[in-house]
């Protein structure tokens, strides 16, 4: 059965405090592997597309990598706006995205 | 700006009420999806299109209906609410595979429906 674990469920971080996020994944064909944000009451925005292991992207302080069976989500010196829940997801087949509950991250200023 | 919308954010409404809930996209994507989420859960999907006359039910069975008459647009109807159907409703839409790499979907800013 198709799926996908995220941990921690939550971290608080202080300013300045690098850290990673991790998403375990078993999705058979896997078609994408994807980065979510999602702050309190609004959809998940979309963050990183990974296809391929080895694959990496990177955007601001967000850092995303792919192995054949886990991918992290690096935070750099991660401020507080940064505080949000992080959702993967991973794509089987042509419609069906199959989403884990998500690391909900805070930091402190 | 292309983007999705839906509408309306936060509906309360009492039990046995007809619902719509709006959800367009001017990103011309053929595929749209709706999901449920529910605090401190995974995304579960209800619904989805492949285009114009095309709707599916979703993993998570749910009493709602959807049509798709035109491309940008997906809504989703419950005919007589009840208090099990308070949760959040998000609209989804994505790129046909065969014509792009781009696979992710792109959400709406959801609906937060609430039934007393």
């Amino acid at each position: 059965e198709d799926q996908v674990t995220q941990s921690p469920e939550a971290l608080r971080l202080q300013e300045g405090e690098s850290s990673s996020l991790n998403c375990s994944y078993t999705v058979s064909g896997l078609r994408g592997l994807f980065w979510y944000r999602q702050d309190p009451g609004k959809g998940p925005e979309f963050l990183f597309t990974l296809y391929s292991a080895g694959e990496e992207k990177e955007k601001e302080r967000l850092k995303a990598t792919l192995t054949k069976k886990e991918s992290f989500l690096h935070i750099t010196a991660p401020k507080p706006e940064d505080s949000a829940t992080y959702l993967c997801a991973g794509k089987s087949g042509t419609y069906k995205y199959i989403f884990g509950t998500g690391t909900r991250l805070k930091v402190l200023a | 700006e292309a983007d999705i919308y839906q509408t309306p954010r936060y509906l309360v409404i009492g039990t046995g009420k007809k619902i719509t809930l709006e959800c367009s996209q001017t990103m011309g994507h053929d595929k749209m999806y709706w999901y449920q989420q529910d605090p401190g859960m995974e995304l579960h999907l209800i619904h989805y299109s492949y285009g114009v006359n095309s709707t599916e039910k979703g993993d998570l069975s749910s009493e709602s209906t959807v049509s798709r008459i035109r491309t940008e647009h997906f809504p989703l109807t419950l005919e007589s609410a009840r208090p099990s159907h308070t949760s959040q409703y998000l609209c989804a839409s994505s790129e046909w595979e065969g014509t792009t790499m781009n696979t992710e979907a792109f959400f709406g800013q959801g609906t937060r429906l609430t039934v007393v």
